[in-house]
């Protein structure tokens, strides 16, 4: 069954450095999320993305925030200058965008920013 | 903005018990409300989806039902088994291309 992947799994990165975050959504999806879920807290919406261009993002989406599909499978989101509060969970997302729009979950990246 | 609240935080039943969980959301505009299951540290798995059209869906034990109008899902699993606790998080669709979901009911079966 086709299934949306991430990597890697676990980031620990320095406060200050940049990250990528990777994602593999469903082939043939047409619109994809990013979200992240801090410990303890709420599934938050960071961005989605369809047709190669943002389509929606949420005040947490500011400039240290960016995201590319650099080719017809990846999707990616790239923080510029971590800070301790991105340490949270981070979870792709993908619909395929026909009647029913379901989102398919990837298992998600913890980033620990020290 | 849509706020989407989940009632209870918590629940614990025992073995074979028929329950309900709650989702309230304010802004009756949804697109559609989707159900879903997270295990501890993992990712999240697509239960149920209801279109804002329909007024129920069913899969195997879940029932999901939606009153748009007063804001309100609620998620029925029927003879609960150890192997469904989780956390089980609700989220709407409400403008184009946003998502906003509740905290979360965190189940334990017992067994």
């Amino acid at each position: 069954e086709p299934e949306v992947t991430q990597t890697p799994s676990h980031q620990v990165t320095q406060m200050g450095q940049e990250v990528i975050l990777r994602c593999v959504p469903i082939s043939n999806h047409l619109y994809f999320y990013w979200y992240r879920q801090i410990l303890g807290q709420k599934v938050e919406f960071l961005v989605s993305f369809y047709n190669n261009e943002i389509s929606e993002k949420s005040e947490i989406f500011d400039d240290q925030f960016s995201v590319e599909r650099p080719d017809g499978s990846n999707f990616t989101l790239k923080i510029r200058s971590t800070k301790l509060e991105d340490s949270a969970m981070y979870f792709c997302a993908s619909i395929g965008g026909g009647v029913v729009d379901e989102q398919f979950f990837g298992p998600g990246t913890r980033l620990t920013v020290l | 903005k849509q706020e989407v609240t989940q009632i209870p935080a918590a629940l614990s039943v025992p073995e074979g018990e028929n329950l309900v969980l709650n989702c309230s959301f304010t802004d009756s505009a949804i697109y559609n409300l989707q159900w879903f299951r997270q295990d501890p540290g993992k990712g999240l798995t697509s239960l149920l989806l209801i279109q804002s059209s329909q007024r129920e869906q069913t899969s195997g034990r879940l029932n999901a039902s939606l009153d748009k109008s007063s804001g309100r899902s609620t998620l029925y699993i029927a003879a609960s088994q150890p192997g469904d606790s989780a956390t089980y998080l609700c989220a709407v669709k409400s403008n184009f291309n946003k998502f906003y979901f509740g905290s979360g009911t965190k189940l334990n079966v017992k067994p």
